[in-house]
């Protein structure tokens, strides 16, 4: 199994402009979390979805937030417009119900 | 206050020595209890999990929780080099939603 993938692995982009970050959960697996990891905040879920259907976006930090997930096999993250203090390690990740979750290898955003 | 509390580091041991990683919460509703190692540039993957009182081992690893105090601790027994690594404590209700402490950076020297 190829695990969680996530593209791209690393983003650099002028303050404003919009930010599109994807997902490839494992085959099979229900559930869908999207993090944020900054050295400031630590870890911190942004909103997770069960079946393609979005469940908590409590976590989400504003309207320029967005994310989808339009089947099972695909979600996006979508940051418009993009600010510096949206610099953050941005984590996919994908389980079972009630098991592990398996984090992707991150999307490193800069906002300049 | 933060619902999760772990004190980020740095921590520097010698190889062989015992380290031990901790972190205290506020919500007494959360059932199960995990820690989470990560390799720099790498996502988190999950090392140990229990969900109730007392000690689980797992090989160099016991996972330790006191409900009562609120209290979780990771012990790592004749530590080495490949468990440098940041570790992160997390818990849930039950449900899906994790929360995670801010992570320990644990570099084990030769």
């Amino acid at each position: 199994d190829a695990g969680v993938i996530q593209s791209p692995r690393h983003e650099v982009t002028e303050m404003g402009q919009e930010v599109t970050l994807r997902c490839k959960p494992i085959s099979g697996h229900d559930y869908l979390f999207w993090y944020r990891q900054t050295m400031m905040r630590g870890l911190e879920l942004l909103i997770y979805f069960n079946n393609n259907v979005p469940i908590d976006d409590s976590g989400m930090p504003e309207d320029r937030f967005s994310a989808k997930m339009p089947n099972a096999s695909f979600s996006t993250l979508k940051i418009q417009p993009s600010e510096p203090r949206d610099s953050a390690v941005y984590f996919c990740a994908s389980s079972l119900p009630g098991g592990t979750q398996y984090f992707g290898p991150g999307t490193r955003l800069l906002v300049l | 206050q933060k619902e999760v509390e772990q004190d980020p580091g740095p921590l520097s041991v010698p190889e062989g020595a015992i380290v031990s990683l901790n972190c205290t919460y506020s919500n007494s509703a959360f059932q199960y209890f995990m820690w989470y190692r990560q390799y720099s540039r790498k996502g988190p993957e999950l090392l140990m999990y229990t969900y109730s009182s007392g000690n689980k081992e797992d090989g160099r690893f016991t996972a330790q929780v006191d409900k009562s105090s609120k209290y979780i601790s990771l012990f790592i027994r004749d530590s080495q080099p490949s468990d440098s690594a940041t570790y992160l404590c997390a818990m849930t209700q039950g449900a899906q939603k994790l929360v995670f402490g801010q992570g320990t950076r644990l570099t084990i020297n030769p």
